[in-house]
């Protein structure tokens, strides 16, 4: 089953306005949250991530919003940009056995437009 | 700095065939991952590799398999090829602590099986 579930699959934003990208997830065990930006005919790029002793994080126009007892976590793009176009994907991990490593469980996306 | 370099781009195969992907990490990185994109089931998750070790495998089937050589190059094959299989494929190389400094992923291998 999806693992992580982020909403909405689009989004049309104004440019200048805020476009909110909400996921959740249910495995209490994940303790690492990033956030992709994909641009078509290219690959994932990270954004910014979070790990869950922190409420918030910050970089730039971009903000992840985590709440840990609701298990869910934001992506908020402030003054959204045309050149912010693109697909962006929550994804979650978990410390492996024995590993530092991960996999990660991705959600399904989302399709943002921002219109001049 | 080079990036996640993905070989072939594109792809063309017939059911029943088996491919072979080849990734080169970014310089340094020794973690390798590998993802199926495809609209209707997303990001997938199919191996992790770590110093020519199978950290982790997802849930896909045997005709997928994976490996990854001292130089910390990977490839990945898939035999007896299913319409299905058709996908982007995308490798993704970290420095070793995956979670601390996050994947780089390649601009993928579009594989179309006809």
């Amino acid at each position: 089953q999806q693992q992580v579930k982020q909403s909405p699959q689009s989004l049309i934003v104004q440019k200048g306005g805020i476009s909110i990208i909400n996921c959740a997830y249910e495995n209490t065990a994940f303790d690492y949250f990033p956030w992709y930006q994909q641009f078509p005919g290219k690959g994932p790029a990270l954004l910014i991530a979070i790990r869950p002793d922190v409420s918030e994080k910050k970089e730039g126009r971009f903000t992840i919003s985590f709440n840990k007892s609701a298990k869910q976590f934001s992506l908020h793009i402030m003054d959204s940009q045309p050149g912010d176009s693109a697909t962006y994907f929550c994804a979650a991990s978990n410390r492996g056995r024995g590993s530092t490593l991960g996999r990660l469980y991705f959600g399904r996306g989302t399709q943002l437009t921002v219109w001049p | 700095k080079a990036g996640v370099t993905q070989t072939p781009r594109y792809l063309i195969k017939t059911r029943g065939q088996q491919v072979t992907l080849s990734c080169s990490p970014i310089s340094g990185h020794r973690s390798v991952s590998w993802y199926q994109q495809t609209p209707g089931q997303g990001l997938q998750f199919l191996f992790e590799y770590f110093s020519e070790t199978q950290r982790n495998k997802g849930n896909f089937p045997g005709r997928f398999s994976g490996r990854q050589f001292s130089n910390s190059r990977s490839e990945m094959n898939v035999s007896t090829l299913e319409l299905g299989d058709s996908a982007l494929y995308l490798c993704a190389s970290s420095p070793g602590e995956a979670r601390r400094h996050g994947y780089t992923f390649g601009s993928g291998t579009r594989l179309t099986v006809v």
